[in-house]
């Protein structure tokens, strides 16, 4: 069965740290690309980052520069995202999305995981 | 900053048609952008509809279909069902050499009344 799980999300106070992981199945993480998108409570959808394929080409937001890191595990079927110096405003529920390289397209999105920053 | 526009809200009545838009602050949308369209139902995930402008997602159903209409992307649908009550996204693709980015449009509400 072909699925992604976050997980790792939580409440973390600001300039606090977190990693998520996401949990590939039905295929290898080597064959796809993965994107983080986030949703703040009640409002759209953000892209995050994205780790192409080959593991070495990596994208970011302009929001996330320099804070957020993706990452992956072969060994593990894993990608993760690093998330440092957090902020209020980085308060949301992360999804893990499979992307194709081309045409771009993100085809499948796991369930997602809440980060919550809060004093 | 780039910002993808697109309608706040939009209604429809049932068996009936409508076509949501998604432009871009940079210019024409084009082909080149690659447009995705997502729906997303409250507390879900979203679920991929369209992408590379016109192509449906093998479950997605056949009265769902994406076009270019006058510098926007557009998705549109046809023979609505109340089950199409839903939030829309679509997505941009930027790339520019080894730089690239992909920027969510600002999303629409679609109420079946």
């Amino acid at each position: 069965q072909v699925q992604l799980v976050e997980s790792g999300g939580g409440v973390v106070q600001p300039g606090g740290s977190l990693r998520l992981s996401c949990a590939a199945s039905g295929f290898g993480i080597n064959r796809f690309g993965i994107h983080w998108v986030r949703q703040a409570p009640g409002k759209g959808l953000e892209w995050v980052t994205f780790l192409r394929y080959d593991g070495v080409s990596k994208h970011y937001a302009d929001s996330v520069k320099g804070r957020l890191t993706i990452s992956r595990d072969n060994s593990q079927n894993r990608v993760y995202l690093q998330m440092n110096s957090l902020r209020l405003e980085d308060t949301a529920v992360y999804y893990c999305a499979r992307g194709v390289d081309w045409p771009p397209s993100i085809q499948l999105w796991g369930q997602g995981t809440l980060v919550s920053v809060s004093p | 900053q780039t910002v993808v526009t697109q309608e706040p809200s939009l209604t429809v009545s049932p068996g009936g048609t409508v076509t949501l838009t998604c432009a871009s602050n940079t210019g024409a949308v084009t082909s080149g952008n690659y447009p995705n369209w997502f729906q997303q139902k409250p507390g879900q995930a979203p679920r991929s509809l369209t992408y590379n402008t016109v192509n449906r997602q093998s479950w997605t159903p056949a009265r769902f279909s994406g076009s270019l209409l006058g510098g926007k992307a557009a998705l549109t649908l046809s023979g609505v069902q109340p089950e199409d009550e839903a939030e829309y996204y679509c997505l941009l693709y930027f790339g520019d050499g080894d730089a690239q980015t992909w920027v969510f449009g600002t999303g629409t509400k679609v109420t079946v009344l």
